[in-house]
């Protein structure tokens, strides 16, 4: 079974400032790694993923994340965040060969004028 | 391009009643699942439905089931409402059983009292 813990519910930014949002798994066999974004009363939108290749992954809003599998994590950052960055973030990972997202609790990010 | 879309948005049931809840595909996807989301909590996988046949299940109760039908839109029923099945629901589909990316709907809120 995989697991995945994202260690902080919360992470309160000035705007411009950088963030990093953490993101820990467990699993005993290959998985895909993956970050969603949900907006207030929206549902979940893929930010990024990793599946194999190159393990820095960037989506097209500037983030990036960072297969390190020594650690087993998958980290998000951005270098420079927006007001419109405030939302939950959710890492998940997927066997490589199964159909279920197993998520983390969240991270709530709230970015301040 | 049609995206994901569920009903009813919102919903108030008591306990020990019945509830369906109903998603319609992205155009052209075939496989279809559905997540719970409690609140201050990441979705957690129900189960999964490849052309019409149960393809995965979480660990959900039998109370919970659903129907894909040949046009691919979906049902997730809930007989016997207890509280904590209070939570949002998320219907995801995806063009493919084990590879594809999940698109997601703006989910279902269920409240129970």
């Amino acid at each position: 079974a995989q697991s995945v813990t994202q260690l902080d519910s919360q992470v309160p930014v000035f705007e411009e400032a950088p963030v990093e949002l953490r993101c820990n798994y467990s699993s005993s066999v290959s998985v895909y790694l993956f970050w969603y974004v949900q907006y207030p009363n929206q549902g979940l939108q893929l930010l990024l993923k990793y599946l194999s290749g190159s393990t820095l992954v960037e989506s097209i809003n500037g983030f990036e994340a960072e297969f390190n599998k020594s650690q087993t994590s998958f980290h998000l950052r951005k270098p420079s965040v927006h007001i419109s960055d405030t939302a939950e973030y959710f890492c998940a990972v997927r066997r490589a060969a199964g159909n279920k997202l197993t998520f983390g609790g969240g991270t709530r990010v709230l970015v301040k004028p | 391009e049609t995206g994901v879309t569920q009903s009813p948005t919102h919903l108030i049931k008591t306990r020990g009643q019945q509830v369906t809840l109903r998603c319609s595909s992205q155009s052209g996807h075939n496989t279809v699942s559905w997540y719970q989301q409690a609140l201050g909590q990441g979705p957690q996988f129900i189960f999964q439905y490849y052309r019409e046949e149960e393809n995965g299940r979480g660990n959900f109760p039998p109370r919970f089931s659903g129907l894909q039908f040949p046009n691919y839109s979906s049902e997730l029923n809930v007989n016997a409402l207890e509280l904590d099945d209070s939570a949002l629901y998320l219907c995801a589909s995806s063009l493919s059983s084990d590879t594809g990316e999940l698109f997601f709907g703006e989910g279902s809120r269920l409240t129970v009292l």
